[in-house]
Order: C-alpha cells, then sequence, then structure tokens
C-alpha cells in the first residue's frame, strides 16, 4: 500500500497562474482533508471531505477549491495563485465516520513557491 | 486564546535524558488527543493516541492526559539523537457545530549527544 500519495512534489508558480495539487490514498479512509504549513503557524485545515460527495471549508479556504472526485482522490485547485499561498501543502486521510475523529495519515507534501 | 497551545521551544534535552512536551487546549468537551512527530522536510506521522484521563505507554514514549486541566503531554524516556524533531500536538475541537482536528504550532526538540 503507498498510502497518500500527492503530485507534484514542488512547484514554482507565477502570480496570478492556477494549478491543481492531486492527492490519492489507497487505505479505503472516507475523510480527507488539505492542510498548508508555514513557518510558526503549525498546520491549518484549508478545506476537507467527511465522504465521498461532500466538501466543507476548514480554517483558511480563501484562493482555493476542492474536487472530491471519487472515494480515492481529493484535488485542490489554486485559481489565481498569489505569493500568500507559498507554503507547503499536505493531504491527510482518516477513517472518520459520523463526525467521529480518527488518525489522520499524512502524504509526503507539496512545495509550492508563488513567484 | 489558542484552540491548541504549545511552547514552540527550541526545547533542547541531553542524549538519555527525559524529554517533556506540553499542550493546552480550549474545548473542554474535547475527546481525540494526538501527538504526531515531524522530522524537517517531511510529514507528519502519528506516534501516540490517548483518549482518557490518565497515561499511555508505548516503548519509550508516555501520552499523559488530565481532561480537567486540559492538558496533554508527551514524555520521551532515554532521548536519541533520533528523536530531534518537530512534535506536534493535534485535539478534536468542536468548530461550528462540527468536530475538527486543530494542532498547535509544534515544539522543536533537540537531543543532543
Amino acid at each position: 500500500n503507498a498510502g497518500v500519495t500527492q503530485t507534484p512534489k514542488f512547484q514554482v508558480l507565477k502570480t496570478g497562474q492556477s494549478m491543481t495539487l492531486q492527492c490519492a490514498q489507497d487505505m479505503n479512509h472516507n475523510s480527507m482533508y488539505w492542510y498548508r504549513q508555514d513557518p510558526g503557524m503549525g498546520l491549518r485545515l484549508i478545506y476537507y471531505s467527511a465522504s465521498e460527495g461532500t466538501t466543507d471549508k476548514g480554517e483558511v479556504p480563501n484562493g482555493y477549491n476542492v474536487s472530491r472526485l471519487n472515494k480515492r482522490e481529493f484535488s485542490l485547485r489554486l485559481e489565481s495563485a498569489a505569493p500568500s499561498q507559498t507554503s507547503v501543502y499536505f493531504c491527510a486521510s482518516s477513517e472518520a465516520v459520523g463526525g467521529g475523529i480518527e488518525t489522520q495519515y499524512f502524504g509526503p507534501g507539496t512545495r509550492l513557491l508563488v513567484l | 486564546q489558542k484552540e491548541v497551545e504549545q511552547n514552540s521551544g527550541p526545547l533542547s534535552v541531553p542524549e538519555g535524558a527525559i524529554a517533556s512536551l506540553n499542550c493546552t487546549y480550549s474545548d473542554r468537551g474535547s475527546q481525540s488527543f494526538f501527538w504526531y512527530r515531524q522530522y524537517s522536510g517531511k510529514s507528519p506521522e502519528l506516534i501516540m493516541s490517548i483518549y482518557s484521563n490518565g497515561d499511555k505507554e508505548d516503548g519509550r514514549f508516555t501520552a499523559q492526559l488530565n481532561k480537567a486541566s486540559q492538558y496533554v503531554s508527551l514524555l520521551i524516556r532515554d532521548s536519541q539523537p533520533s528523536d530531534s524533531a518537530t512534535y506536534l500536538c493535534a485535539v478534536n475541537i468542536l468548530i461550528q457545530g462540527a468536530q475538527k482536528l486543530v494542532f498547535g504550532q509544534g515544539t522543536r526538540l533537540t537531543i543532543n549527544p
């Protein structure tokens, strides 16, 4: 099992460009998450999907959109990148069902630089 | 008050000593508590979860939970240089009617040989 995979590993964008970060999990988890991590800020939740077909905003959703393509895949889109979106992005998944909190498993991360 | 607070460190501990990492949280109703370890440039990995008051031991790691004081800690016995990492505390917090996992900003731990 690969666990949680993310592509790409690194990306450099110019301000205003768009891109999609891809995430897939092979653990048959219901819930998937997107976080960003900035120095001194910890992990902040951007969006999450409690189950296939549902998505909800997290703490810092502005400037992002998500798609839960199927149970395995959850993508994060930046429509018009800004330098403030320079960060490391982590995707995670968990078995949480019905609002419970279970262990989250993280992907390797995507390092994004917006110039 | 932040929902989950940790001392950002850095915390420096000599090899072989006990490292003590602390975390406080704001929601009295929280039921699930996690400690993640994150090496520089890597993703967080779970090392301990705890759900009940008291201590939970796993090898050199002990998680301690005190719900009355809204406090969770992680003890690392016989610290090794390989334990040098950032440790993230995560707590389920009820936010706008939904349970969400909220992370502290992490404590950077350095074990000195």
